[in-house]
């Protein structure tokens, strides 16, 4: 049974660069949420998809936006990259929006320089 | 608005000891927690959830929780702790209240176990 998987794993940008971040969910799972995690910090929550709709939305600005496909894989995109935007992006799959455990890929290191 | 707080950033235990990492929480209507452990360079692997009925909650890997509601706590302890236990571990709480289920997640508690 295939867990979280997110590509890439690792990744270097410039600012004002865009960049696009990819999950794919637990089999079965159908609600994809996407997390900012900065060094020595706690995960942040940017959004939540499910049935290819944005449902819930963290205090991030819209430079960072997503997309969920139909088979219930996830694009995290974020533009004009700022040197704070370096972190740990995690992508969190569970069933439902209900209030169940998140299984959560390796995430994707984006350091902008 | 939903708040969890991690009081330590570090706990130190010696490996065969009894270990506590502390939580406590803040929100509106009843509280769903959780606790999930992550490993240097990995995601977060889930332990154990409180949702509702018995206090004591068993999880993965020997790990217990005792939900408190009148301390707003929710305490991850293990018996007797392990070198492999070492990791970074955080506590996130969510609630019915305002439609959605996104959890809040704590800072993080650094756990290192000494041989």
């Amino acid at each position: 049974d295939a867990g979280v998987t997110q590509s890439p794993t690792h990744l270097i940008k410039t600012r004002g660069q865009q960049v696009t971040l990819r999950c794919s969910p637990k089999s079965g799972h159908d609600t994809v949420s996407w997390y900012q995690q900065a060094l020595g910090q706690g995960p942040q929550f940017i959004f939540q998809y499910y049935e290819e709709e944005e449902r819930q939305r963290g205090n991030f600005p819209d430079r960072f936006s997503g997309h969920q496909f139909p088979n219930y894989s996830s694009e995290l995109n974020v533009n004009a990259l700022l040197l704070g935007d370096s972190a740990l992006y995690l992508c969190a799959s569970s069933l439902g929006m209900g209030p169940g455990e998140l299984f959560f890929g390796e995430g994707s290191r984006l350091t902008v320089l | 608005a939903q708040s969890v707080a991690q009081p330590e950033d570090q706990v130190n235990v010696a490996e065969g000891n009894p270990l506590t990492v502390k939580c406590t929480y803040s929100v509106s209507g009843n509280p769903y927690l959780f606790w999930y452990v992550q490993y240097p360079n990995r995601g977060l692997q889930f332990l154990l959830k409180y949702i509702t009925g018995d206090n004591l909650v068993k999880g993965s890997y020997g790990f217990e929780a005792e939900f408190n509601k009148s301390q707003t706590s929710f305490h991850l302890k293990k018996p007797s702790a392990l070198v492999s236990d070492s990791a970074l571990y955080f506590c996130a709480v969510t609630s019915s209240s305002g439609g959605s289920y996104i959890p809040t997640f704590g800072r993080g508690t650094s756990l290192i176990v000494h041989p």
